[in-house]
């Protein structure tokens, strides 16, 4: 059974950092690329970003608004993928969740539970 | 890159079909067959419900079904459950190697 599990959320300060993370079980890791998605409180979903495997070299696309504060990265032997942001805004308050992606197939075919990261002072 | 537009809200009655459109532009939903759609229940993560347009992932109900034309793809559901009441939401791969999502759409079973 396929299970991605989101952790590492919490309340932090604007300008902060923060990193999460997603472990994944019941499939082979590398074999797929992986995405962040996330969802302020009450509003719809916006697409934070991907890397894809090892295969398609394990490079990362992102969102404009998110671009140079987050970094996607990820490690094939331990199965998680990581969500580093920094200098976080008020507006990048959200449940986050990391999705199995196909590679060069673009949609998100298994969710995480999500984690909810609330940036305030 | 703007989110796809879709309608706020969209209502049925058990039994009924209903149909929510999602457009965008030649740089992302008119340009590629990657399109998806995805459910969501009050308090859930996202389930996908169609890839490429129109395929039905393993488990999804026949009852689901997506098209495609020129800048606009539609996520039809036909015989109405009280189930389906939920958010459903388009997404497309786009001419900037990135994704978009639509805006969201409020299904009301009546």
């Amino acid at each position: 059974e396929v299970q991605l599990v989101e952790s590492g959320g919490g309340l932090v300060q604007p300008g902060r950092s923060l990193r999460l993370s997603c472990t994944a079980s019941g499939f082979t890791f590398g074999d797929y690329a992986m995405s962040w998605v996330r969802q302020a409180p009450g509003k719809g979903l916006e697409w934070v970003g991907f890397i894809r495997s090892k295969a398609y070299g394990g490079t990362t696309e992102y969102a404009a608004s998110v671009k140079g504060r987050f970094t996607i990265s990820r490690d094939d032997s331990k199965s998680i993928a990581y969500l580093q942001m920094n200098s976080l805004k008020t507006e990048d308050t959200a449940v986050y969740y990391c999705t199995r992606d196909q590679d060069e197939r673009y949609y998100f075919d298994y969710w995480g539970q999500g984690t909810l990261v609330t940036v305030s002072s | 890159q703007s989110a796809l537009t879709q309608p706020a809200s969209v209502s049925g009655s058990p039994g009924q079909s209903i149909t929510i459109s999602c457009t965008g532009t030649s740089s992302d939903v008119g340009g590629y067959n990657y399109v998806s759609w995805y459910q969501q229940h009050p308090g859930k993560a996202p389930k996908l419900m169609i890839y490429d347009v129109s395929n039905r992932p393993s488990g999804v109900s026949n009852r689901f079904s997506g098209s495609k034309s020129g800048n606009t793809a539609s996520l039809t559901i036909s015989g109405l459950q009280a189930e389906d009441e939920a958010d459903y939401y388009c997404s497309s791969y786009t001419s900037s190697s990135t994704q978009v999502f639509g805006g969201g759409t409020k299904l009301t079973v009546l």
